[in-house]
């Protein structure tokens, strides 16, 4: 098993350029997560899809769009992408939406918006 | 509301000497616990857990943790540090009340292990 893949791994982008962030899970899960890492901020919630056919705001959704396009791909949108925007990005999934399920993160997108 | 605080950015520890990295919490109800590790340039990995049940709960690569309900903390702690433990660790919380899958994450602590 693959676990959680993302594509692409790194992506400079200028001011304004839109791009969309690719995610697939191979265990089968229920749910899916979209978070944001920078420096000294841990982790933050963009968005999230506690079911196929599901998508929800997080803490931090301004600027972005999701997609569940099935039950093993969940896709991030930046429209048009701003310096503010500059960070890894990480895509996780969990068998269910229960809290106590154990999440699975993928190798993380670096993008750099200039 | 729930919230994680790590009050260390960075953990110094010699190699063989025991390591502990701080975590408190705050949940409206009561919590599930995580603890996940990163290495550079690499996703987040799943340590341990607290569901219920026994407070000292033991995990991957000889960590444990000891939730401590009256002191709202969640300690990772391992006896014997490695040079490979040296990573980026994250304290997560969930409320169990709600049931909801919404993590809130720590800052995270740097821990360094010198030889």
């Amino acid at each position: 098993n693959a676990g959680v893949t993302q594509t692409p791994k790194f992506q400079v982008l200028k001011t304004g350029q839109s791009m969309t962030l690719q995610c697939a899970q191979d265990m089968n899960h229920n749910s899916m997560y979209w978070y944001r890492q920078d420096p000294g901020m841990g982790l933050r919630l963009i968005y999230y899809s506690a079911s196929e056919g599901t998508t929800d705001k997080g803490e931090v959704p301004n600027g972005y769009n999701v997609s569940r396009l099935n039950k093993r791909e969940f896709s991030l949108r930046l429209e048009s992408a701003a310096p503010s925007q500059t960070s890894v990005y990480f895509c996780a999934s969990s068998e269910s939406w229960l809290a106590g399920e154990t999440q699975y993160f993928g190798p993380g997108t670096r993008l750099l918006v200039l | 509301a729930q919230s994680v605080a790590q009050p260390e950015d960075q953990v110094n520890v010699a190699e063989g000497n025991p390591l502990t990295v701080k975590c408190t919490y705050s949940v409206s109800g009561n919590p599930y616990l995580f603890w996940y590790v990163q290495y550079p340039n690499r996703g987040l990995q799943f340590l341990l857990k607290y569901i219920t049940g026994d407070n000292l709960v033991k995990g991957s690569y000889g960590f444990e943790a000891e939730f401590n309900k009256s002191q709202t903390s969640f300690h990772l702690k391992k006896p014997s540090a490695l040079v490979s433990d040296s990573a980026l660790y994250f304290c997560a919380v969930r409320d169990r009340d709600t049931n909801a899958g919404k993590s809130t994450f720590g800052d995270g602590t740097t821990l360094t292990v010198k030889p």
